[in-house]
């Protein structure tokens, strides 16, 4: 089991344009879980996904920021239209259920210019 | 609300000595809490939860719930300790969705 896996790791995007993050859960989780962690500060939980649908959204900023999780292929956290506070490490979790585990990937650092 | 604070940013220590990373927590129920370690270059990965009463690597922490705390100790450090360390407080059993405080870096010197 490659463990959760985050791709790309490394995205450099312009003020302006759409970043797509993705995160493939590891083999057998259906719960996925995205985290912010912006310089110096820790994790902040932004969504949590099962497989079609948002379970909880509580800490998506409410404009440009959106996810997906479908039935087939990885879960997608899309940012429309990035500002240069964007710029932060991207993290996904994933666990089998709602579990007392959430196994981490590697993150996605999002750099805006 | 949910709060996790961990007032040390930085926490240096020497080989063999004891360490103890504070975490202090706010809710107002039952929490669960976590400790994770982030080793250079690696991903986040649970340490040790309160609810298995576990030592890992050395490492204990036992929740205070009159103190609000679930302060991170191991009597003697190793170099291979040295990592960045969160505090996460999950307010039902999904570990999943959980607060973390900032992180303690910390050192240990040969």
């Amino acid at each position: 089991n490659a463990g959760v896996m985050q791709n790309p790791r490394h995205l450099v995007r312009r003020r302006g344009q759409e970043a797509r993050l993705r995160c493939s859960p590891m083999k057998g989780h259906s719960h996925v879980y995205w985290y912010r962690q912006l310089p110096e500060e820790g994790l902040k939980f932004m969504v949590y996904l099962q497989k079609e649908n948002i379970i909880d959204e509580s800490g998506m900023p409410k404009e440009r920021f959106s996810a997906e999780f479908p039935k087939e292929g990885p879960s997608i956290l899309r940012i429309q239209q990035v500002v240069r506070g964007d710029s932060a490490a991207y993290f996904c979790a994933s666990s089998p259920v709602e579990s007392t585990e959430a196994f981490f990937g590697q993150g996605t650092r999002l750099t805006v210019v | 609300a949910q709060r996790v604070t961990q007032p040390e940013k930085l926490l240096s220590v020497f080989k063999g000595a004891p360490v103890e990373l504070k975490c202090n927590y706010s809710y107002s129920g039952s929490p669960e809490l976590f400790w994770y370690v982030q080793y250079s270059r690696q991903r986040l990965q649970l340490l040790l939860r309160h609810i298995s009463r576990e030592s890992i690597k050395g490492f204990t922490a036992d929740l205070n719930k009159g103190e609000t705390s679930f302060h991170l100790k191991k009597p003697f450090a190793q170099e291979e300790d040295s990592a960045m360390y969160y505090c996460a407080l999950s307010a039902g059993t999904n570990a999943g969705k959980s607060t973390f405080g900032d992180g303690t870096t910390l050192t240990v010197k040969p």
